[in-house]
């Protein structure tokens, strides 16, 4: 149960588009499609993302989007806006009825 | 509107015991499993424990297996996580996290609570 990799942070300019991977295991990440990616703004409690590797919930910006191969899944966030700095966590279901999160990523608008 | 409440948190001596509670609303509680997830201070993410639709089935990270007990009461649409041993390493912020299927496996957590700060010190 050892959490995901993650970058410790991530920037770029308004209007950039930025990746955040997340690299974890064949008993996770690689094993399942089941990764989730969550936002979290100083203060407040995380927000769904991303679930399912790629899918949307309704109400997200369609700058984000998220991938899979093989054991690393990774987070794209298109046209960088101010709104966008914030901490990022990926999660995965692991064997065992278990859940993982990763290490976090700070993204930061410049 | 999927709404999500913690309570129960508070300052406790290592070796006490917390219950935290957590009062959902918006959605057919017994439907869906629930999760704990915990943040300890200026770290990252980490799921506690899960529970099925039915309370039948739990789940816990190996961490606090034996020390901590999740439940839920359906009647109540509460969902609960009894704590005992407290240590020092299990300060962190607590939020409750409803999980999209009725079963553990294979979720995500969406909405969370807004959290209960739980701090073990002497």
């Amino acid at each position: 149960q050892s959490a995901l990799t993650q970058p410790a942070s991530v920037s770029g300019s308004p209007g950039q588009s930025i990746t955040i991977s997340c690299t974890g295991t064949s008993s996770d990440v690689g094993g399942y499609n089941y990764v989730s990616w969550y936002q979290q703004h100083p203060g407040k409690a995380p927000k769904l993302m991303i679930y399912g590797v790629s899918n949307r919930p309704s109400g997200v910006s369609d700058r984000f989007s998220g991938s899979k191969s093989g054991n690393t899944a990774s987070l794209t966030i298109s046209g960088l806006q101010a709104e966008d700095e914030a901490d990022y966590f990926c999660s995965s279901y692991a064997s065992g009825n278990t859940y993982v999160f990763g290490t976090g990523t700070k993204v930061t608008v410049l | 509107e999927v709404q999500l409440s913690e309570s129960g948190g508070g300052l406790v001596q290592p070796g006490g015991s917390l219950r935290l509670s957590c009062v959902a609303s918006g959605f057919t509680f017994n439907r869906y499993a629930m999760s704990w997830v915990r943040q300890a201070p200026g770290k990252g993410l980490e799921w506690v424990s899960g529970i099925s639709g039915s309370g039948g089935n739990t789940y816990y990270v190996d961490s606090v297996k034996g020390r901590f007990t999740i439940s839920r009461d359906n009647s109540n649409n509460t969902l609960f996580l009894q704590m005992n041993s407290l240590t020092a390493e299990d300060t962190a912020v607590y939020y409750c996290a409803k999980n999209t299927m009725i079963v553990v496996k294979g979720n995500w957590f969406d909405p969370w609570g807004q959290g209960t700060l739980v701090t073990v010190s002497s």
